[in-house]
């Protein structure tokens, strides 16, 4: 168990409507990066917070957006769902701004239809 | 941007050494990762690399870094059932954010 929470484990939804996946990191730890892993792009950086601040962008669509509230607790949304969305998504946190050693969730399995 | 490069599979016999091998494009990554991923879970840390070292090693794991060729492997001894999975390659620079291979699936076979 590496102590990073996401939930839910699976989601299934339509295609144009919104979810909402959480993530709770490590105790201790300040820095939460969202991936999102699906066969024919691999694991895709998405984005970076740290300490409530937006810290780096990957390849995040803009019908995509995150956040992280005050008690380091994340969400990432996902809005206008196409069946491309379809893709396992990653938390990973790391006590520093610096990701020499992030550990990850077991991730949501998202599952547009 | 990065640009990181490994085989799909690898199949071994148990007891048996394994070597994943990976290619890297950015001559100024800083960190070099290998991370496992076993079915149905998150990705673990198995161990990292600074570029300014040649070789790591943590009991069954060795990892060596040839900066000139940005060639990165990682050799499991002894390899084990248990050690099934996939194994993935990053590299990060000044951002920090490692840039992920696609992962080369061990198999282990009795």
């Amino acid at each position: 168990d590496s102590g990073v929470t996401q939930t839910p484990k699976h989601l299934i939804t339509a295609t144009g409507q919104r979810v909402t996946l959480r993530c709770s990191p490590r105790s201790g730890d300040l820095s939460v990066y969202w991936y999102q892993q699906s066969l024919d792009q691999g694991l895709q950086f998405l984005i970076q917070y740290y300490n409530g601040e937006e810290r780096a962008k990957g390849n995040i669509l803009e019908r995509f957006s995150a956040q992280q509230f005050p008690d380091l607790h994340s969400e990432l949304n996902l809005s206008s769902l196409e069946l491309g969305d379809s893709a396992l998504y990653f938390c990973a946190s790391s006590v520093e701004a610096k990701n020499t050693e992030a550990f990850f969730g077991q991730g949501t399995r998202l599952t547009v239809v | 941007g990065e640009d990181v490069e490994q085989s799909l599979f690898l199949s071994v016999r148990e007891g048996d050494s394994s070597v994943i091998n990976c290619t890297y494009t950015d001559s100024s990554s800083t960190y070099l990762y290998w991370y496992k991923q076993e079915p149905g879970a998150g990705l673990q840390l198995l161990t990292y690399i600074f570029s300014n070292m040649d070789m790591k090693q943590d009991q069954r794991l060795t990892v060596l870094l040839n900066k000139k060729d940005k060639h990165l492997s990682l050799r499991i001894a002894d390899t084990q059932t248990g050690d099934s999975a996939i194994y993935f390659c990053a590299a990060s620079g000044g951002s920090y954010i490692p840039t992920f291979g696609r992962g080369t699936s061990l198999i282990v076979h009795p």
